[in-house]
This record gives structure tokens, C-alpha cells and sequence, in this order.
């Protein structure tokens, strides 16, 4: 069956930075994109970007361009998106989903807290 | 990039009453490629509806969508009690890919 596991909390200081892995098993890897998506607390559902594991092409929200960086291991079937120059407004659960018509596999959620 | 508006923001119902969620696109959704999710808190959003109108895998029949162009409803014909929870339209035919605000379906 089809699993997005994502990497526990964490909590980091203003301007650090964070990296986030989402290991996929059940499916061909680089057959589906891999999209990330946060929610604040409070807030709604918000888009940040898409990898194609199958060559590392990527896009990325112009919210977070220049902050944002999505890459991907073919050899362990994770993707990573790193988020770079934290601030408080950060704080999110990040997850990452698989699209196919909508998004129909879901990472359980990272929570991260950028706090001093 | 294309701004979804949903409305209303919070619908208060009773179990077993009718639920009609709106949807509306600044500009038409290409393909109609649009799709509805359940979030609970805790939990992962959940796919209900993809392509306007096609139910996801295991969503009971009580769960409907419609809709083109620019406006969609998702409709949920009779609340049972674990369908109390925020619901978001997504557009996925244009990038960037984005979502509305959210409904909260809440008990009346």
C-alpha cells in the first residue's frame, strides 16, 4: 500500500533552517510528482511546491522562492524540502502529498516551530 | 495565480441535515481540474472529490460535487457525525496550485 512517511518535529531558531523528508513505498517513485503543502496554525491549506523525482525538476510557490529548496533520493525513495532564513510565521505542519487527480496520499505532517 | 473564495465560512448543522459548500475561481479552473479535501485537526486532509464531480477511493455516496468553470459545490446530502470538520476546494489545472479558505462545517 501506498505510505508517505515525514521526518519528526523540530523546532529551530529565527533564520535557521530546516529539512523535512518524505519517504514513499508502495508505488514507483518517479512516476508520480511530489507535491509540499503547510498549514499554520489556524490558517489554512497553503502550496509551496512540486518536485518530479524522476530527473529533480522543480517549482516552487514565488511566496517562497529564494527560501525553498526541493530535492529527492531515487535511492531511498525520499524527497526533502528544506526551508532556509526562518521566521515565526513558519510555523507549520508541513506535508508533503502525491497528486493524482487531487491529492490522494498524504505524509502524516511535520510539525515545525520556529521559536527563540 | 487563481483565488478560490469559499463560502460560507462556517456552516452550523445538525446530524442528518443537508450541507452545500461553494467554491468560486477568479478565473475559469482549467479542465476543471478541481478537487475537494476534509481536514481534521490532527490529521492529514483528506481527498473527497477530484475533476469537480469524481468521488476518491472509499468516499461514501452521501459526499456529491458539481460544478465548472468558475463556480463548484460540494454537497453532503445527510451529515453524519464525523463529517464535522473544515473543508477545502484545490484548483490543480494551473500552476501555481492553490486552495480556498476553508469551510467549517460545525454542529448546530
Amino acid at each position: 500500500q501506498v505510505q508517505l512517511v515525514q521526518s519528526g518535529a523540530e523546532v529551530k531558531k529565527p533564520g535557521a533552517s530546516v529539512k523535512v523528508s518524505c519517504k514513499a513505498s508502495g508505488y514507483t517513485f518517479t512516476r508520480y510528482y511530489m507535491h509540499w503543502v503547510r498549514q499554520a496554525p489556524g490558517q489554512g491549506l497553503e502550496w509551496m511546491g512540486i518536485i518530479n523525482p524522476s530527473d529533480g525538476s522543480t517549482s516552487y510557490s514565488q511566496k517562497f522562492q529564494g527560501r525553498v529548496t526541493m530535492t529527492r533520493d531515487t535511492s531511498t525513495n525520499t524527497v526533502y524540502m528544506e526551508l532556509s532564513s526562518l521566521r515565526s510565521e513558519d510555523t507549520a505542519v508541513y506535508y508533503c502529498a502525491r497528486p493524482s487527480g487531487g491529492y490522494d496520499y498524504w505524509g502524516q505532517g511535520t510539525l515545525v516551530t520556529v521559536s527563540s | 495565480e487563481i483565488v478560490l473564495t469559499q463560502s460560507p465560512g462556517t456552516l452550523s448543522l445538525s446530524p442528518g441535515e443537508r450541507a452545500t459548500l461553494s467554491c468560486r475561481a477568479s478565473q475559469s479552473v482549467s479542465s476543471n481540474y478541481l478537487a475537494w479535501y476534509q481536514k481534521k485537526p490532527g490529521q492529514a486532509p483528506r481527498l473527497l472529490m477530484y475533476g469537480a464531480s469524481s468521488r476518491a477511493t472509499g468516499i461514501p455516496d452521501r459526499f456529491s460535487g458539481s460544478g465548472s468553470g468558475t463556480d463548484f459545490t460540494l454537497t453532503i446530502s445527510r451529515l453524519e457525525p464525523e463529517d464535522f470538520a473544515v473543508y477545502y476546494c484545490q484548483q490543480y489545472g494551473t500552476s501555481p496550485n492553490t486552495f480556498g479558505g476553508g469551510t467549517k462545517v460545525e454542529i448546530k
